[in-house]
């Protein structure tokens, strides 16, 4: 069974700052690994989509590596704004087609202060 | 495109009584998905659809719940009799059958509240 964690589940930092964030996998059969932003209250908006093939994505000032064969995946902020404050949340999809199960870790809550 | 729409965003009703949570999907998007998240347990897939037909409802907790797609572009899902542990939000998502990355698409969401 797919299990995903992110680390740190809360995350604070001043703006300006550079981060990460880090998600894992335990199966490493994925199609394709999907970062979203969830801001409170609201619902999911996906951020970057990374496919089993690729080893990153970029979008603006954020960053998404995957390293497929050790299970991991980051996304990375530069510059970071009081508007990333959000939760991160990452999600593997085990099959090709569209319906198969997205898997979901628990999330990164960021704050970032002015 | 509106994105995808769900009613209402937020329910809260007395233990006992049935819940109905809507979705449109977004236009041309053959699969819908529904997800409920909580503190405890995250977000999980309940259920959902393509091309109107279940597909996977192993994640549907319980008898209780049951989830429609009449057409291609509402879905309910049902929940009778509601318990106070079915108080979450519940997502509805939707993407497309093939081409693109097949990235989900996620209403607001409905916060239920069962008392």
């Amino acid at each position: 069974k797919q299990e995903v964690t992110q680390i740190p589940a809360a995350l604070s930092v001043p703006e300006g700052e550079n981060l990460v964030l880090n998600c894992s996998f335990t199966d490493s059969a994925i199609y394709n690994l999907q970062w979203f932003r969830q801001d409170p209250g609201k619902g999911l908006t996906s951020l970057l989509l990374i496919q089993s093939s690729q080893r990153e994505q970029t979008s603006g000032r954020l960053n998404a590596s995957l390293d497929k064969s050790s299970g991991r995946s980051t996304l990375y902020i530069a510059a970071s704004q009081p508007g990333d404050s959000a939760t991160y949340l990452c999600a593997v999809r085990r099959g090709e087609t569209s319906g198969s199960r997205l898997t979901f870790g628990e999330g990164t809550q960021l704050t970032v202060n002015p | 495109d509106a994105g995808v729409i769900q009613s209402p965003r937020h329910e809260v009703t007395e233990m006992g009584q049935e819940v109905t949570l809507r979705c449109k999907p977004i236009s041309g998007h053959d699969y819908l998905f529904w997800y409920r998240q909580t503190m405890m347990r995250g977000l999980e897939l309940l259920i959902y659809f393509n091309n109107n037909v279940p597909i996977d409802d192993s994640g549907m907790p319980e008898d209780r719940f049951s989830a429609k797609m009449p057409n291609a572009s509402f879905s309910t899902l049902k929940i009778q009799p509601s318990e106070p542990r079915d108080s979450a939000v519940y997502f509805c998502a939707s993407s497309l059958l093939a081409g693109g990355a097949n990235e989900q698409f996620f209403g607001p969401g409905t916060r239920l509240t069962v008392l």
